[in-house]
C-alpha cells in the first residue's frame, strides 16, 4: 500500500536549534516525494521536491530510498518558520496526484 | 492574478443538503483535484481529473460527486449522503504528470 507517515504531531523547537521534521513512505516504485508547507492564514504551498535537490529557506531533504524516509531539516531553526508542515509523494502511475502524510506542526519558540 | 480560486471560503449547510463548493483556476493547467483536510489526518484525496470531461474517485470519494465540462472548473458537491462533510476542502491543479500541484486557498463546510 501506498502510504506517507509523519510520526510526529507536534515539534516545538527553540530559535537557532536545529529541526528534523521526520516523513517515510511505502511505495513499491520509484516516488517522488515533496514537503508542502502552510503558514498560519495561508494557502499550503510547496516547499521542495526531491528531484530539484535544492535549498529553500535553509531547509533540505534528502531521499534515503534504503530507509524510505524524506525528513526535512533545518540547522538553525528560526521563528518564522512555524507552520504545518506535510510530507507528500506522487508516483509514475499516480497521474499526478499526490499522497500526504498527517502533517507536523512546527512551532518556534523565541 | 493567475491561480486558483475557491468558494465560497465559508459554508454552513443543514444536514440533509447538497452543497457545491466551486474550484475555478486560470494556469491553463490540465489536472485538478480534491482534497479534504481534516485535524491529526492530513490531506485525503476526494476526487481528481486529468483531462477535460473525466475524473476518478480518490480515496475518500463516498458522498461526494463531481463534474469536469471545462477545463478551468471543477466544482465539487457534497451530498447529504457524505457521513461527515464538516472539514476543511482544499482544490489544486497541475500541469502534467509529474509537474507541481497549486492549491486554492480552501473552502471551509460546517454542517449544522
Amino acid at each position: 500500500a501506498q502510504r506517507v507517515t509523519q510520526p510526529e504531531k507536534l515539534l516545538s523547537v527553540f530559535k537557532g536549534a536545529p529541526v528534523e521534521l521526520k516523513c517515510n513512505y511505502s511505495y513499491s516504485g520509484s516516488p517522488e516525494l515533496f514537503w508542502y508547507v502552510q503558514y498560519s492564514r495561508q494557502r499550503l504551498q510547496l516547499l521542495l521536491r526531491h528531484i530539484s535537490r535544492e535549498s529553500i529557506k535553509g531547509f533540505t531533504a534528502d531521499l534515503n530510498k534504503g530507509e524510505t524516509s524524506f525528513h526535512l531539516k533545518k540547522p538553525f531553526a528560526q521563528e518564522e518558520d512555524s507552520a504545518m508542515y506535510y510530507c507528500a509523494l506522487s508516483g509514475g502511475n499516480q497521474g499526478g496526484k499526490l499522497i500526504f502524510g498527517q502533517g507536523t506542526e512546527l512551532s518556534v519558540k523565541p | 492574478d493567475g491561480g486558483i480560486t475557491q468558494s465560497p471560503k465559508y459554508l454552513f449547510r443543514k444536514e440533509g443538503q447538497n452543497v457545491t463548493l466551486s474550484c475555478e483556476q486560470n494556469l491553463n493547467h490540465d489536472a485538478m483535484y480534491w482534497y479534504r483536510q481534516d485535524p491529526g489526518q492530513g490531506l485525503r484525496l476526494i476526487y481528481y481529473s486529468q483531462i477535460v470531461n473525466d475524473f476518478q474517485k480518490g480515496d475518500i470519494a463516498e458522498g461526494y460527486s463531481v463534474s469536469r465540462e471545462k477545463k478551468e472548473s471543477f466544482p465539487l458537491t457534497v451530498t447529504s449522503a457524505q457521513k461527515n462533510p464538516t472539514a476543511f476542502y482544499l482544490c489544486a491543479s497541475s500541469g502534467s504528470q509529474g509537474n507541481t500541484i497549486y492549491f486554492g486557498e480552501g473552502s471551509w463546510l460546517t454542517v449544522v
